[in-house]
């Protein structure tokens, strides 16, 4: 059990569009998901957290209006980049949370790598 | 605030020898501690966790780590090297001073030679 899904693996866009991620936790409710970028070579850094029914709440640097983040039931969280550029192609991975947070009942998605021309 | 610093970026051992990822925390609050692994452009997989047990844990795939309080540390072991062992290792670390929220050690890239 505890299975996240993401949803594209791979998307490559054009530059000014708007690309959607999904994240999906299939076997289990997610009162809590976690978005994270991840550029080559380099570790995780948290871009936001997603509560279901409210506003994301975002780590200082990360634009809102840039990467917008809906979490509208307890199994599904979705990152819209809009408004793509080339400097945002990187490794997008979300991550849900099972139980209470100082658990570390955090499962991962797959990742879904964007690339922006 | 609460941060882990993995010792080593890269670590290169034979199959069937042991491996030691190095990892120091710093942390004001009781910390929850875990490694992850990923492999190339896949999602994480948590090896084992550290939640104030017992301080030797054992995790999946033969990988153990020991968390030492006077040393802040809580290097990851695992005592034969396999050839799918070869991945990226993260150290991290979540107390109560950000909401538990994980921060994530720089990363170990493991490559295991034949």
């Amino acid at each position: 059990g505890a299975v996240v899904s993401q949803h594209p693996s791979w998307v490559i866009c054009k530059s000014g569009t708007s690309v959607k991620i999904e994240c999906r936790s299939l076997d289990f409710q997610a009162t809590t998901m976690f978005w994270y970028r991840q550029f080559p070579k380099q570790s995780l850094m948290l871009m936001a957290t997603s509560n279901e029914g409210s506003k994301a709440t975002y780590e200082q640097g990360v634009e809102k209006d840039k990467f917008l983040i809906n979490h509208a039931s307890l199994t599904l969280s979705t990152l819209t980049v809009t408004s793509a550029h080339p400097e945002d192609s990187s490794f997008y991975i979300c991550s849900a949370s099972r139980g209470p947070a100082n658990t570390g009942e955090l499962f991962f998605g797959e990742g879904s790598r964007l690339t922006v021309l | 605030a609460q941060s882990v610093t993995q010792l080593d970026s890269h670590v290169s051992v034979s199959e069937g020898t042991p491996v030691l990822l190095r990892c120091n925390y710093s942390s004001s609050y009781s910390p929850s501690l875990f490694w992850y692994v990923q492999h190339p452009n896949k999602g994480l997989q948590l090896l084992l966790k550290y939640t104030s047990a017992a301080t030797l844990v054992k995790g999946i795939n033969g990988f153990e780590a020991e968390f030492k309080k006077s040393e802040t540390s809580f290097h990851l072991t695992k005592p034969s090297a396999h050839m799918s062992d070869a991945a990226e290792y993260f150290c991290v670390v979540s107390d109560l001073s950000n909401d538990y929220k994980l921060s994530f050690g720089a990363g170990t890239t493991v490559t295991v030679r034949a």
